[in-house]
């Protein structure tokens, strides 16, 4: 498998679920990234890893917390979510110079 | 003002058509820029980026930088049905940097 895959492609859960997203990418990359796309909203970065250590958290409430075991795997633990987190969670990669690839997303609908 | 700004569209081109596609930004610090093309329903996908004043080619594309003005374009030549998609800009301070800051996107459609 190639570039960076996600799964699951379609989540819908409770607001008391705990769920997980998982990300890997096979780029060679040493930057993951987590982003939030909403209808009519800019990307939103929600978190960085370079080398497995988180560079950034970019305000996210602590419903959302991210885990990279690796420079390749990267996962986002979601617990007590509210409807308004419903939305596309996109992972990406990059080197630490270079734009960012995408993965093809999770859709993530909040009950 | 947003920090990176997009007419949302949606953008109407005849096929075979020059389509023209704008982006400004507000922070003269910026120095990396990407074009990110997504269809509906899909990720982002990247198709140029350009770093220096001026144009820069790949196939159809065309980026335009002028940081003078904070502004940078895609152009698409010979416009295909396929091209109908929402293109995303991108921005960065540097070229390494972890922030980079998207627009809203350009929805194109591309008219047979």
């Amino acid at each position: 498998e190639t570039g960076v895959t996600q799964t699951p492609r379609h989540l819908v859960m409770g607001m008391t679920n705990k769920k997980s997203l998982k990300c890997e990418q096979h780029l060679g990359h040493n930057a993951m990234y987590w982003y939030k796309q909403s209808a009519k909203k800019p990307l939103e970065l929600m978190f960085v890893y370079n080398f497995k250590e988180q560079t950034e958290n970019n305000s996210v409430p602590s419903r959302f917390s991210p885990e990279c075991p690796n420079s390749s795997h990267l996962f986002l633990h979601l617990h007590t979510l509210q409807p308004e987190d419903s939305a596309l969670y996109l992972c990406a990669s990059s080197q630490t110079q270079g734009a960012r690839y995408f993965g093809p997303g999770t859709r993530l609908t909040v009950t | 003002q947003k920090e990176v700004e997009q007419n949302s569209g949606p953008l109407s081109v005849p096929e075979g058509a020059i389509a023209s596609l704008n982006c400004t930004y507000s922070d003269r610090g910026s120095q990396s820029f990407f074009w990110y093309r997504q269809y509906s329903g899909k990720s982002p996908e990247l198709i140029m980026f350009i770093y220096s004043n001026g144009d820069k080619e790949d196939g159809r594309f065309t980026a335009q930088l002028n940081k003078a003005s904070q502004y940078v374009s895609l152009l698409i030549r010979d416009s295909q049905p396929s091209d109908s998609a929402t293109y995303l800009c991108a921005v960065a301070r540097n070229f390494g940097n972890e922030k980079l800051t998207f627009g809203t996107g350009t929805r194109l459609t591309i008219i047979p």
